[in-house]
């Protein structure tokens, strides 16, 4: 059975630092390209990062580049986000989700991390 | 900001049929990538409801079908349930390298 476990969520300061993590099981981790995808309190879905199967292609919403950091580390089958800078809309729950192909859709969902960015 | 544009509510009576629409254009759904759809009940994680445009994965109900022509594709439910009631979101590609993967603005479906 798939499994992906996201944890890491907290309530920071604007301007603070979190990483994020998403342990996977049930599937071999290392085929795979895996995303983060954020939904803002009451708001929609919000693709925000990608990482290839070797983690020699990362890609990054606008909102987001220069600030956040996608990693993988197929030894352990996780997956990272580093988040600095953090602004308040910032705050959402995020999710980490295994692509099925290239290029193609999210066949598996974790269950979600809360970030909240608050003074 | 989601390049993918579905209406914000639908709805319909038990048994009803309604359609939700996603219009995008010619660097996604236009340029000839697929359309895919989840679904997401309060309080839960999105599920995969339809992939490549048409597709059901084992489990969903054959009364959910999807179609895509042009730079849209639209999500039917025939026979509408209660427990159809939730978040509907389209997904696609974009050849667009800041944002290669596009979420729709998502459809709300209350069942009357």
């Amino acid at each position: 059975e798939v499994q992906l476990v996201e944890s890491g969520g907290v309530v920071v300061q604007p301007g603070g630092s979190l990483r994020l993590s998403c342990a996977a099981s049930g599937f071999t981790f290392d085929d795979y390209t895996m995303h983060w995808v954020r939904q803002a309190p009451g708001k929609g879905l919000e693709w925000v990062s990608l990482i290839s199967w070797d983690g020699g292609s990362t890609y990054y919403a606008d909102s987001v580049k220069g600030r956040f950091t996608i990693s993988r580390d197929n030894s352990k089958n996780s997956l990272y986000l580093q988040m600095n800078s953090l602004r308040t809309e910032d705050t959402a729950l995020y999710y980490c989700a295994k692509e099925r192909d290239s290029s193609s859709w999210f066949d598996y969902w974790g269950q979600g991390t809360l970030v909240t960015v608050s003074s | 900001q989601s390049v993918l544009t579905q209406p914000p509510s639908v709805s319909g009576a038990p048994g009803q049929r309604v359609t939700i629409s996603c219009t995008g254009s010619s660097s996604n759904i236009g340029a000839g990538y697929d359309v895919h759809w989840y679904q997401q009940l309060p309080g839960t994680a999105p599920k995969l409801l339809i992939y490549g445009n048409s597709n059901r994965p084992s489990g969903v109900p054959d009364r959910f079908s999807g179609s895509k022509s042009g730079t849209s594709a639209s999500l039917a439910i025939t026979g509408l349930q209660a427990e159809d009631e939730a978040d509907y979101y389209c997904q696609s590609y974009d050849s667009s390298l800041s944002a290669p993967r596009v979420f729709g603005t998502g459809t709300k479906v209350t069942v009357l």
